[in-house]
């Protein structure tokens, strides 16, 4: 059974940092790409970040460019979210997705986590 | 707002088919699939249709997808009050190197 499991949430001010970590299990973590996405409460799904499957590729959201850095440990089996200089607009349940698909511009979103909640306030 | 659009609410009667549009444009829909996620509150969302019109094993037959250019639709048929729910298209976006969502719309069951 697959299962991705999300930690490292909580409460932190303004400029501080988090780390956010994602269990992966019940499948072979290394030959996906993965996603972190994540829903302001009483908002929509904004996506974070991606990481390819080898770590070769890379990419962000314009909202979080050069605060949050995405990274994956493939022997652990494990997504992280590095974030820092956060801002009360980063307040959200954060996910992460496993990605799935076999063609270019056809892939999506087959499994998700529970989520973590980040609040950030002073 | 959201790159791509979609009503911020739509509604039936149990039984009814009812659609939620998702608009975008070249560089996400029109160029690469759009997929389809159902969310309860208070829990995580799930994947309904992805391709376009696919649908995961366990998902209803009472729930399709379609695409024509830049839009795309999620049709519901034979509606049912547990498909009250929070309705979200996504798509890959080739300029913005991102993955964009709709703004998601509420289904309600009268």
């Amino acid at each position: 059974e697959v299962q991705l499991v999300e930690s490292g949430g909580g409460l932190v001010q303004p400029g501080g940092s988090l780390r956010l970590s994602c269990a992966a299990s019940g499948f072979t973590f290394s030959n996906y790409e993965m996603n972190w996405v994540r829903q302001a409460p009483g908002k929509g799904l904004e996506w974070v970040s991606y990481i390819s499957s080898s770590t070769g590729t890379i990419y962000y959201a314009d909202s979080v460019k050069g605060r949050f850095t995405i990274s994956r440990d493939n022997a652990k089996n494990s997504l992280y979210l590095q974030m820092n200089s956060l801002r009360a607009e980063d307040t959200a349940v954060y996910y992460c997705a496993r990605e799935d698909g076999n063609s270019y511009g056809q892939f999506y979103f087959d499994y998700w986590g529970q989520g973590t909640l980040v609040t950030v306030s002073s | 707002q959201s790159v791509l659009t979609q009503p911020p609410s739509a509604s039936g009667t149990p039984g009814q088919r009812v659609t939620i549009s998702c608009s975008g444009s070249s560089s996400n829909i029109g160029s690469n699939t759009v997929n389809w996620y159902q969310q309860f509150p208070g829990t995580a969302p799930k994947l309904l249709i992805y391709k376009n019109d696919q649908r995961p094993s366990g998902v209803p037959d009472r729930f399709s997808g379609s695409k024509s250019g830049t839009s795309a639709s999620l049709a519901i048929s034979g509606l049912q009050s547990e498909d009250e729910a929070d309705y979200y298209c996504a798509a890959w976006d080739d300029s913005l190197n991102g993955w964009v969502f709709g703004g998601g719309t509420k289904l309600t069951v009268l």
